[in-house]
């Protein structure tokens, strides 16, 4: 069975700094990969995704993330954060299929520090 | 327009109501779910609906029923909820035609609240 995995429950960066957020997926084909972002009571925001192809990808924001096959990773980067990404950040696999699941991950709460 | 609407934003309600959620887009999206997500925890697919047909039902008890009346339109019902049903209810809509479409678009919720 497909599922996902955020080792990490909270970060705290500071402003300026960079951020990696880690994603382990596991599933026996190659999945979709998604990363979102979701602000207290509101909706999921889609930051990127991955399909196939470049194994880096580029998203809205700012942020990027490499898919790595032999690591079965997704991680989510940023180089220099801003006050505004503090929030939820959740990593999400699906599968080829019409009426596919798409299954997410705990979760990342991210802080920024001043 | 890119957006999933849902109504009510916020609802309160008791155990012996009966209401209903709504969710709407007009992407000509043929998928539709919905989610129920707790506070500070990840959302939980409930139901997926494709072509208007229900597909995917993840052992939801029977107090929620859902449909989907057109290919705009999806609702959840509600009734004789319990005060562990509080939460924010999250509609997505996603196309079907191609890997390029596997985006979901999310609506902002219905932060639900069962007395």
């Amino acid at each position: 069975a497909q599922s996902v995995t955020q080792p990490d429950i909270h970060i705290t960066v500071s402003e300026g700094a960079s951020l990696e957020l880690r994603c382990n997926y596991s599933y026996g084909a190659t999945p979709y990969l998604f990363w979102y972002v979701q602000s207290p009571g509101q909706g999921l925001q889609l930051l990127l995704k991955y399909f196939s192809g470049d194994t880096l990808v580029q998203g809205i924001k700012g942020f990027e993330a490499e898919f790595k096959r032999s690591q079965s990773s997704f991680n989510l980067r940023k180089p220099s954060v801003h006050w505004s990404d503090a929030a939820e950040y959740f990593c999400a696999v699906g599968m080829y299929s019409s009426a596919s699941k798409i299954i997410f991950g705990s979760g990342t709460r991210l802080s920024i520090r001043p | 327009d890119t957006e999933v609407t849902q109504t009510p934003k916020h609802l309160v309600m008791g155990m012996t109501n009966k209401k209903s959620l709504k969710c709407e887009q007009h992407m000509g999206h043929r998928a539709m779910y919905w989610y129920k997500q707790k506070a500070k925890k990840p959302p939980e697919l409930m139901f997926v609906y494709s072509y208007e047909k229900l597909s995917i039902n993840e052992s939801v008890p029977s107090r929620f029923s859902p449909e989907c009346p057109n290919s705009s339109l999806l609702n959840l019902h509600l009734h004789a909820l319990q005060p562990e049903d509080s939460a924010l209810y999250l509609c997505a809509s996603r196309g079907v035609s191609g890997a390029t479409n596997e985006k979901l678009f999310f609506g902002s919720g219905t932060q639900l609240s069962v007395l």
